[in-house]
């Protein structure tokens, strides 16, 4: 099982520029997650999904547009970037008929410059 | 406005010695509470807490949850350099999660 992948783990991108952060997992979970870390902070969740074709804000969904066309995939699509979107993000997946455990994928490192 | 508050920052002790991380939540319809452990990369789930489960151990960890203060606690005894790292408390709301900044825990040999 590869649980939750994400792709990439790296990137720079320079202001205005866009990119599309994929995130797959093959737990056939309902739920997605989209978070941001910022250095020395807790996790803040920009947008969600508990299902295909079903997609809602979190917290911080400013400059940020997400997709859910199937259960494993819910890209992360990053408009016009700026130097406040610099982050770690994480995806995450769980499945809402049991524990309610959240898996995380390894992160994407991004910053603009 | 939601949000989840945990203290201290940051802690350091030394291999042995016991911590209490603390954690108190306002949270629109509670649902649960859970603890991660966020070592270099993504966090990975130590405990989840309900109104139905509010006490839970595992070796060494053992959280309590307080549903009257909206607060809990995570201990570790015999702490070892190994448990260093930074502890999240989430807690879920209607359909959305709100974590903490985070508390640093550093156990110096």
């Amino acid at each position: 099982n590869a649980g939750v992948t994400q792709t990439p783990k790296f990137r720079i991108l320079k202001i205005g520029q866009s990119m599309t952060l994929q995130c797959t997992q093959d737990m056939n979970h309902n739920y997605m997650y989209w978070y941001r870390q910022d250095p020395g902070m807790g996790l803040k969740l920009i947008y969600y999904s508990v299902g295909a074709g079903i997609t809602d804000k979190g917290e911080v969904p400013n400059g940020y547009n997400v997709s859910r066309s199937t259960t494993e995939d819910f890209p992360l699509r990053l408009e016009l970037a700026a130097p406040s979107q610099t982050s770690v993000y994480f995806c995450a997946s769980s499945d809402r008929t049991g524990i309610y455990e959240q898996y995380f994928g390894p992160g994407t490192r991004l910053t603009v410059t | 406005e939601d949000k989840v508050v945990q203290s201290p920052l940051s802690l350091v002790v030394h291999e042995g010695d016991t911590v209490t991380l603390n954690c108190s939540y306002e949270v629109t319809n509670f649902r649960s509470l859970l603890w991660y452990k966020q070592e270099k990369k993504a966090p990975t789930f130590l405990f989840m807490l309900t109104s139905s489960g509010i006490e839970k151990k595992s070796g060494r960890l053992s959280s309590i949850l307080d549903k009257k203060e909206l607060s809990s606690i995570l201990n570790i005894t015999a702490t070892q350099t190994g448990d260093s790292a930074i502890y999240l408390c989430a807690v879920e709301g209607r359909n959305d999660m709100r974590f903490g900044a985070g508390t640093r825990l550093t156990v110096k040999p």
